[in-house]
């Protein structure tokens, strides 16, 4: 198993751009949600969601959308880049096992740059 | 707003000696999570204690919960250099939504 797959690894925008963070799990897990992580800080949740066509808001979600079409895929949309977006991006995911919330399994994460 | 609130901020250690981190939280939780990080990677799990559980132990690791002092402890035995990271305790309320706090830094050195 790959686990939980991010892309890309780094980028660069401009002020105003939009791009979206792809985020991707070949656990089968239900939930999947996106963090930020800014410098000194821990993660702050942006968005999640508890299965396909289901989304919720986080904690931050001020200038970011999710949709969840499938199981594996959570892509993070941008939809007009700010220089308060600088961060790393991570993506996560996690199962229901016998009712219970379990440990959440993490991406490497995405490093955003706005300019 | 960060729930848990890890003390110390950092931890500076020798290998071999033990390293105590503490996280408080404010409001009731269905399970409270470890997490280390590594500089510039990703989060890796550590323990899992649910909220009916007082006592947990993972290798090295030993995790207490205290649900009516809203805290929580991490301790690591026998520290090692690799053992180098940002540790950080999350909070779950619920649909596995993490509320994280901002975490110690513990250095050991060799």
């Amino acid at each position: 198993n790959a686990g939980v797959t991010q892309t890309p690894k780094f980028q660069v925008l401009k002020t105003g751009q939009s791009m979206t963070l792809q985020c991707a799990q070949d656990m089968n897990h239900e939930y999947m949600s996106w963090y930020r992580q800014d410098p000194g800080m821990g993660l702050r949740l942006i968005h999640y969601s508890v299965g396909a066509g289901i989304t919720d808001q986080g904690e931050v979600p001020n200038g970011y959308n999710v949709s969840r079409s499938t199981t594996e895929d959570f892509p993070l949309r941008l939809l007009s880049a700010a220089p308060s977006q600088t961060s790393v991006y991570f993506c996560a995911s996690s199962s229901t096992l016998a009712g219970a919330y379990n440990e959440q399994f993490f991406g490497p994460g995405t490093r955003l740059t706005v300019l | 707003s960060q729930q848990g609130e890890e003390d110390p901020q950092a931890l500076s250690i020798q290998e071999g000696e033990n390293a105590t981190m503490n996280c408080s939280y404010k409001t009731s939780i269905n399970n409270l999570q470890w997490y280390r990080q590594n500089s510039g990677r990703g989060l890796v799990h550590l323990i899992l204690i649910r909220s009916n559980e007082r006592e947990k132990h993972s290798g090295r690791l030993r995790v207490t919960l205290d649900t009516s002092k809203k805290s929580s402890s991490l301790l690591i035995t026998a520290s090692r250099a690799a053992d180098t990271a940002s540790y950080f305790c999350a909070t779950d309320k619920g649909y596995s939504t993490l509320t994280f706090g901002k975490g110690t830094m513990l250095l050991v050195s060799p």
